[in-house]
């Protein structure tokens, strides 16, 4: 069954590099996201990255995709407090279907 | 550009009680979808809606009903309320055009509390 399997914390000092790993079980999935989820808020679009792409590079945001193993990774480069968040990978199995969730990463950062 | 607004931003019920929220999409966006998130959890899909029917449907019991209108924006019911059902409830606003990507937009929420 489709299933998204996220590790549940993360904490990483200040100016260093945060890597959140993901791994997903249906390899039809199209397209991967990249949600993050603040204390009381909704989820914020962070990035996604379409299935034929192994990597997607947005400011301090790199996405990698390693299809055959079915991982999904995103590194947020110098770390800074204000994304201390709960980080979501979700995949898609095609456009206009459901979005399927892992449980979500917390990422603590401190200073 | 407004993005995905959502109305209430919470509120109170009682069990066996009923709700309607409300959600409008992102300019220019004409599939909404709603999603329920437990406490702890990662959403859940309840239901998706396009040219003003449900396409698609989670694991979701009947109780849960929703409706959208000409202009796409769009409401979920819920009927007979459970303490179980207390959640955040995020819509999400996308194009059906597949030629449009895969932007996917979700809204502040409305944060549902059952006594």
């Amino acid at each position: 069954g489709e299933d998204v399997e996220q590790s549940l914390f993360l904490s990483v000092r200040e100016g260093d590099s945060s890597v959140i790993n993901c791994t997903y079980t249906d390899s039809s999935s199209t397209y991967l996201y990249w949600y993050k989820q603040e204390p009381g808020a909704g989820l914020q679009l962070l990035t996604y990255i379409f299935s034929n792409m192994d990597m997607k590079q947005d400011q301090r945001l790199t996405v990698l995709l390693n299809k055959k193993d079915k991982h999904l990774s995103l590194r947020i480069a110098d770390t800074q407090t204000g994304d201390s968040a709960i980080y979501f990978c979700a995949e898609i199995y095609q456009a206009g279907t459901a979005l399927i969730f892992g449980k979500g990463t917390t990422l603590s950062v401190s200073s | 550009d407004a993005g995905v607004t959502q109305s209430p931003t919470h509120l109170i019920k009682t069990r066996g009680q009923q709700v309607t929220l409300r959600c409008s999409p992102k300019s220019g966006h004409d599939t909404v979808s709603w999603y329920q998130q437990a406490l702890g959890q990662g959403p859940q899909f309840i239901f998706q809606y396009y040219e003003e029917e449900e396409r698609q449907r989670g694991n979701f019991p009947d109780r849960f009903s929703g409706h959208q209108f000409p202009n796409y924006s769009s409401e979920l019911n819920v009927n007979a309320l459970l303490l179980g059902d207390s959640a955040l409830y995020l819509c999400a606003s996308s194009l059906a055009n597949r030629g449009s990507g895969g932007e996917l937009f979700f809204g502040e929420g409305s944060r549902l509390t059952v006594l």
